[in-house]
């Protein structure tokens, strides 16, 4: 699976857009970008994931660029539960969702 | 979206006895579930991989004699953490993607495992 490289920490003002860049260069045709969160204390939460095409649902919006080697969550208004660690993984087709390697994510902070 | 359930939350042991942790599918049947553990301030890592019907899976470093997972029915796997030491303990999180579809897992919301 390719590796992804994102920023340890960031800040986001509460109702501001919180956008979570993660780089995967090494990313192969047939593999998916998936983005979950854990909240303190909780088990880990899916929130999108894609292929090719920008996908958005209820909870966020992810970009993929032209070229797949980077990606941006975007939580569209920040609250203060959003606070959590985001965690940017990319997986093979065949291989889903199936045993999830973590990295280290990125720790976001929504300020009030 | 499905829900896995994890029982015990949080579990006090005195070192040397065992614990047995919990992870039910509620409402999809789960074939393969997976167990990670989380130490203070760390991501997570798999530890093992539960078939139903059949042997867990085991990641490299991780012990099966010392973590015994059982994995009976599609919708329940245990872990079992015997001659449990302070070393052991950490936060343990199930998780479990619904027979086949492979698009998301679903986690449980982990156990937290003292050891004293």
């Amino acid at each position: 699976d390719a590796k992804t490289t994102q920023p340890p920490s960031m800040d986001c003002a509460e109702g501001r857009a919180a956008n979570l860049p993660c780089n995967h260069s090494t990313i192969s045709g047939n593999e998916y970008v998936y983005w979950y969160r854990q909240i303190h204390s909780q088990g880990p939460q899916y929130i999108i994931h894609g292929l090719k095409n920008n996908e958005t649902n209820e909870m966020a919006s992810l970009i993929i660029t032209e070229d797949r080697k980077s990606s941006t969550l975007i939580l569209p208004h920040a609250t203060l539960r959003d606070t959590a660690v985001y965690y940017c993984i990319v997986r093979g087709v065949q291989t889903g969702a199936n045993n999830l390697f973590f990295g280290t994510g990125t720790r976001l902070t929504v300020i009030p | 979206g499905a829900v896995v359930s994890q029982h015990p939350s949080r579990v006090i042991c005195k070192s040397g006895t065992s614990v047995k942790i919990e992870c039910r599918s509620l409402d999809f049947q789960a074939t393969t579930m997976f167990w990670y553990r989380q130490f203070p301030k760390q991501s997570l890592m798999l530890m093992a991989t539960s078939n139903e019907g059949s042997k867990a899976t085991y990641e490299q470093g991780v012990e099966k004699d010392k973590f015994l997972i059982n994995h009976a029915s599609l919708t329940l796997s245990t872990l079992t953490v015997t001659s449990a030491h302070p070393e052991d303990s950490s936060f343990y999180i199930c998780s479990a993607p619904e027979a086949g579809k492979n698009t998301e897992a679903f986690f449980g919301q982990g156990t937290r495992l003292t050891v004293v």
